[in-house]
């Protein structure tokens, strides 16, 4: 069954960098698209942006651009995404979602979700 | 960017009573092709959100068909024909016509 698996909990310190795993299984990576979603109580639920495993394009909300990096490494069908210049504005719990490749609908199966949290 | 807004923020339901929830876009989510870029999601108490339906209307895999998705453009809605018990958690639309993909703030759905 379709399955994303998602890396553990992390506490970073302001300025850091975070790596966020997320684990693909069940279905052929490379015909999905993998999204960033993360949720904030004060922000709800905000995209951060996808990565096409087949085409290895990303596309990012231009909020994170400079920010954030999404890569995949397709051998171990598991895609990544990467924070920088950490803020307490960052403390949110991160999810994988897939939609079908070229497509930005239809968040079908969603990872259990990355808790990060930014602290001094 | 466009700004998705929800209402309302708090729906109390009465077990096999229908309930609404609204959707409005700052701009239209209609695509040239005839596609209405607006996906809805439920995530229950504890869980993450799940897809109950896509482009406006198509209901996903496995959704109850108490649930359906109608809208134009810039108005959205997603009806329960009979709430149960299992319908409870907060109900997003996002829209996906354009990036950045933006969400709603989310409709709470609790029992009364």
């Amino acid at each position: 069954q379709v399955q994303l698996m998602q890396s553990g909990a992390e506490v970073k310190k302001p300025g850091a960098s975070v790596k966020v795993s997320c684990k693909a299984s069940g279905y052929i990576f490379s015909d999905y698209s993998l999204h960033w979603v993360r949720q904030t109580p004060g922000q709800g639920l905000e995209w951060l942006g996808r990565i096409n495993p087949n085409t290895d394009t990303t596309d990012s909300a231009q909020k994170f651009q400079g920010r954030v990096t999404m890569t995949k490494d397709t051998s171990i069908t598991t895609a990544y995404m990467q924070l920088s210049g950490l803020t307490s504005d960052d403390t949110a719990l991160y999810y994988c979602a897939r939609s079908s490749e070229g497509t930005w609908y239809a968040f079908d199966y969603w990872g259990q979700g990355s808790l990060v949290t930014v602290s001094s | 960017d466009i700004v998705m807004t929800q209402s309302p923020l708090s729906l109390p339901v009465t077990p096999g009573e229908p309930a609404s929830i609204s959707c409005r876009a700052s701009q239209s989510l209609l695509h040239r092709t005839g596609r209405k870029y607006l996906d809805w999601y439920l995530q229950k108490p504890g869980q993450s959100p799940q897809l109950l339906i896509y482009l406006g209307s198509i209901r996903a895999s496995g959704v109850p068909d108490r649930f359906s998705g109608s809208g134009s453009g810039t108005e959205f809605t997603l009806k329960i024909s009979r709430v149960e018990a299992e319908d409870v958690g907060i109900y997003y639309c996002l829209q996906t016509l354009q990036p950045p993909l933006t969400f709603g703030g989310g409709t709470k759905v609790e029992i009364k």
